[in-house]
């Protein structure tokens, strides 16, 4: 158990509809990342939050924003799904400055049908 | 842009044999190389990871090589076991909480 926390575990929803992920990074942890691994993609950079203010920003499409809260959890939110936004959705977690290790919380499955 | 390239994709062994996998990297700025371990449907775990400080470092069976004028890095595994099945992923960033830059994974077999 790395001590990051997502909810939900499985997603099932339609297309078009709207979503959002929950992450609780390890006590301490200022750090949050999100990436998304698709089978065709690997594993892929969304976006990272350093103390509630987004720090930087990989190919994260239009339709997916995150934001993380004074209590430092992060949501990941993603509108007008499509069946090819189907894939495993990680956070991870860091420390803070000087920190190199990242630590992965068990994902949220999302499934679009 | 950002770039890590890994090999093999899949890789089988017999017990007890030794795995290798390889990475290279193309951002000059990246000084930082773990490796993860990801088990089916479960979270990359983090299992070593090297700074550019170092070329290598070692814990009990397994063991990585960082050559910087190269820009390759690699994962050796020794004395493997049918356990150490999984997929194996090498990651770069620049450290100081950048953000990880994956390889596309080596499927690793290892049958008794």
């Amino acid at each position: 158990d790395s001590g990051v926390t997502q909810t939900p575990k499985h997603l099932i929803t339609a297309t078009g509809q709207r979503v959002t992920l929950r992450c609780s990074p390890r006590s301490g942890d200022l750090s949050v990342y999100w990436y998304q691994q698709s089978l065709d993609q690997g594993l892929q950079f969304l976006i990272q939050y350093y103390n509630g203010e987004e720090r930087a920003k990989g190919n994260i499409l239009e339709r997916f924003s995150a934001q993380q809260f004074p209590d430092l959890h992060s949501e990941l939110n993603l509108s007008s799904l499509e069946l090819g936004d189907s894939a495993l959705y990680f956070c991870a977690s860091s420390v803070a400055e000087g920190s190199y290790e990242q630590y992965f919380g068990p994902g949220t499955r999302l499934t679009v049908t | 842009g950002e770039n890590v390239e890994q090999h093999p994709s899949t890789l089988s062994v017999q017990e007890g044999d030794s795995a290798v996998i390889k990475c290279t990297y193309s951002d000059s700025a990246s000084n930082y190389f773990p490796w993860y371990k990801q088990e089916l449907g479960k979270r990359p775990q983090l299992i070593i990871d090297i700074r550019s400080n170092v070329g290598e470092k070692k814990d009990q069976r397994i063991a990585v090589t960082l050559n910087k004028t190269a820009k390759h890095f690699s994962l050796h595994i020794t004395e493997t076991q049918p356990e150490d099945s999984a997929v194996y992923f090498c990651a770069a960033s620049r450290g100081n909480t950048d953000k990880l830059i994956f390889g596309t994974g080596t499927r690793l077999q290892v049958f008794p």
